[in-house]
């Protein structure tokens, strides 16, 4: 079984500076994908940035990249010139892949805050 | 594209009661996920389908909850009877395939039980 921790349960930045929020994870896993999912209010998880364990670059999506080490099994997201709209729920999540189940493991999540 | 449909967004009812939330996944999505989130804490996996068949059901509390997917495309969750303990959000998810493509979420639908 998997399991994801996120050891940030609130984070707090002002507007335009460059937050990290923190996942590490754990699996006897070779093959997987990573994701980071932005939850507002409204409750509605809204897909940030994935990974793939397989790529050793990581990605980038606009602000959001991630630091993915596999062998440290950590994934961090890094969000560049913060937004007062980023201001949301952060969750870290894992998924096997190679078919099957594969339901996503999350982390407990990071409260982000962006101030004014 | 349309997304992932849920009904109803709210429902309050009393414990012992029961309750049925409906999820319509995105067009072509084989495999649908419910969840649960309880305040506070990340959405846990209750159960999976792939098209009409359930994939995983190992933390689903089968004494109160059912699911089913009939014709492999809407889904439906049942809670009988309902416990204080079974207030969350429960989202459905859907994604094209078991194979690691990205799992799309609903809005969800919020229970409170009283």
């Amino acid at each position: 079984a998997q399991t994801v921790t996120q050891s940030q349960p609130e984070m707090s930045v002002q507007e335009a500076e460059t937050v990290t929020l923190s996942c590490t994870y754990d699996t006897s896993e070779n093959n997987y994908y990573l994701f980071w999912y932005k939850q507002p209010p409204s409750r509605q998880m809204i897909l940030v940035i994935r990974q793939e364990a397989y790529k050793q670059q990581n990605a980038t999506e606009n602000r959001f990249s991630v630091n993915f080490q596999k062998a440290a099994k950590s994934f961090s997201l890094k969000i560049s010139d913060s937004q007062l709209g980023d201001t949301a729920m952060y969750f870290c999540a894992f998924r096997a892949s190679g078919g099957g189940a594969d339901g996503l493991t999350f982390g407990k999540g990071t409260h982000l805050i962006i101030q004014p | 594209e349309a997304g992932v449909a849920q009904s109803p967004r709210y429902k309050i009812i009393e414990k012992r009661q029961s309750v049925a939330f409906w999820c319509n996944p995105i067009s072509g999505h084989a495999t649908l996920y419910w969840y649960q989130q309880i305040l506070g804490q990340g959405p846990k996996l209750l159960i999976q389908f792939q098209n009409n068949g359930v994939v995983d059901d190992s933390q689903l509390p089968k004494d109160r909850f059912s699911a089913e997917r009939l014709k492999g495309v809407d889904s439906t969750l049942k809670i009988q009877p309902a416990k204080l303990e079974d207030s969350a959000v429960y989202l459905c998810a859907s994604s094209l395939d078991p194979f690691g493509n990205t799992i799309y979420f609903g809005e969800g639908s919020w229970l409170t039980v009283v």
